[in-house]
């Protein structure tokens, strides 16, 4: 089965740290680029950073840059997102999502993790 | 970054209406479109892709035009299980941008 399994989310104070993980099962990881995700509460979805299928390239938001940083284990089938110095308006569900098929010309952005809930509050 | 403005933010519709959403590109994506539906609690789930193109899965109520800056997700006959958000999402070059989402609703 193709799945996405996020961890790592939890009560953090302003100003701390936190590390997402997303396992991908059930397909080639290493051929795709993957995406980070999050919904703050009531509002839309934003999309927070892209990593390329080699690890190469990230690529960041705007509002993400310098605090948070992907990174991805293609042995493990793991990706991450390190998110510092957090501030309560990163309080939000936070979704890895398969990205792009490289040389690929299907669907992007059909595979998503459960979500995994990050609240920062004092 | 390429901007995606999505609209109406809001929509009241009942069951059987014929519904349309628009996106619009800040400069052109081609047909780097994708369509998401949104409920609470739940990941999104992805309709449309290449603007056009119906995911596996999908009902064929679901259908999307466009290309380049201007998009259209229309809904042919709306069914109970339709009212939700729905969500553009430009996947052209580097960055990706999401709409702000318009709320199907009765």
């Amino acid at each position: 089965e193709v799945r996405l399994v996020e961890s790592g989310g939890g009560l953090v104070q302003p100003g701390g740290s936190l590390r997402l993980s997303c396992g991908a099962f059930g397909f080639t990881f290493n051929k795709y680029y993957m995406s980070w995700v999050r919904q703050t509460p009531g509002k839309g979805l934003e999309w927070v950073a892209k990593i390329t299928d080699d690890g190469s390239e990230e690529v960041y938001v705007g509002s993400s840059k310098g605090r948070f940083t992907i990174s991805r284990d293609n042995a493990k089938n793991l990706v991450y997102l390190q998110i510092d110095g957090l501030r309560v308006e990163d309080t939000a569900v936070y979704y890895c999502a398969r990205d792009w098929l490289v040389g690929g010309t299907g669907p992007a952005f059909e595979i998503w993790g459960q979500g995994t809930m990050v609240t920062v509050s004092s | 970054d390429i901007q995606m403005t999505q609209s109406p933010s809001t929509l009241s519709a009942s069951v059987g209406d014929r519904v349309s959403i628009t996106c619009r590109a800040s400069q052109s994506v081609n047909a780097w479109l994708a369509w998401f539906q949104k409920k609470p609690g739940k990941a999104p789930r992805l309709l449309i892709y290449k603007a056009s193109t119906l995911e596996v899965g999908v009902p064929s109520r679901f259908s999307g035009s466009g290309s380049g800056t201007e998009f259209t997700l229309t809904i042919s006959s709306l069914q109970p299980d339709d009212f939700a958000t729905y969500y553009c999402l430009h996947y052209n070059g580097a960055s990706r941008t999401f709409g702000q989402g318009t709320k199907v609703e009765v």
